[in-house]
């Protein structure tokens, strides 16, 4: 379904714990990217990666970390220093070739909870 | 960076009737502007985009407006049914630019309700 897969679904977390969140997608997208939705907020990038073994700090970065081994995968690791996780986190991915990329493709998100 | 204002924040319209959402974005630079729609518990979904060398682009009953100069663009979604109830982001990025990428910065979302 979308060809990009996120799991957990749903995610708890206690106090002080580190979790991550997986994303895999099989488009042969070369960029990736995270945001985190809060309600009345929109979606705020996390971080995004344009290339394997490179990655960027978007907006809200700290607290967070990620890597990009791989082409296919960009987990997100959830790290004790976020002082606020609960939220949802969709995973998406493009085209970043030329100047006419794909728009997104979605993940259908992890709700990461502090228990 | 890049800020993208939207409003309104919720929409109600009745069946039938035509909805319009807008946006503002501050970076001249930007040039390529998709919007989502976002059912309740599923993930944004593309519907329309439109780049900055035109001024508007429709699909069936969608339709988007950009005013480059006033950095603002519009989605109209004209004969409203009930299942075009969703959440709708605006977005805007930077197309062909290395070292961004095509990163999007959204707008803080509409929640549209078509009442019958």
């Amino acid at each position: 379904d979308g060809g990009i897969t996120q799991s957990p679904k749903y995610l708890f977390r206690k106090e002080g714990q580190n979790v991550t969140l997986s994303c895999e997608q099989n488009l042969n997208h070369d960029a990736m990217y995270w945001y985190r939705q809060d309600p009345g907020q929109g979606l705020r990038l996390i971080y995004y990666s344009q290339i394997v073994n490179d990655f960027q700090k978007g907006d809200i970065a700290e607290g967070y970390s990620v890597s990009r081994e791989k082409k296919e995968s960009f987990p997100l690791t959830v790290t004790s220093a976020q002082k606020n996780p609960t939220a949802f986190y969709l995973c998406a991915s493009s085209n970043d070739r030329g100047n006419h990329p794909i728009g997104y493709t979605f993940g259908s998100g992890t709700r990461l909870t502090v228990v | 960076g890049e800020n993208v204002e939207q409003h309104p924040s919720t929409l109600s319209v009745q069946e039938g009737d035509s909805a319009v959402i807008k946006c503002t974005y501050s970076d001249s630079a930007s040039n390529y502007f998709p919007w989502y729609k976002q059912e309740l518990g599923k993930r944004p979904q593309l519907i329309i985009d439109i780049r900055s060398n035109v001024g508007e682009k429709k699909d069936q009953r969608i339709a988007v407006t950009l005013n480059k100069t006033a950095k603002h663009f519009s989605l109209h979604i004209t004969e409203t049914q009930p299942e075009d109830s969703a959440v709708y982001f605006c977005a805007a990025s930077m197309e062909g630019v290395t070292g961004g990428g095509n990163k999007l910065t959204f707008g803080t979302g509409t929640q549209l309700k078509v009442e019958l």
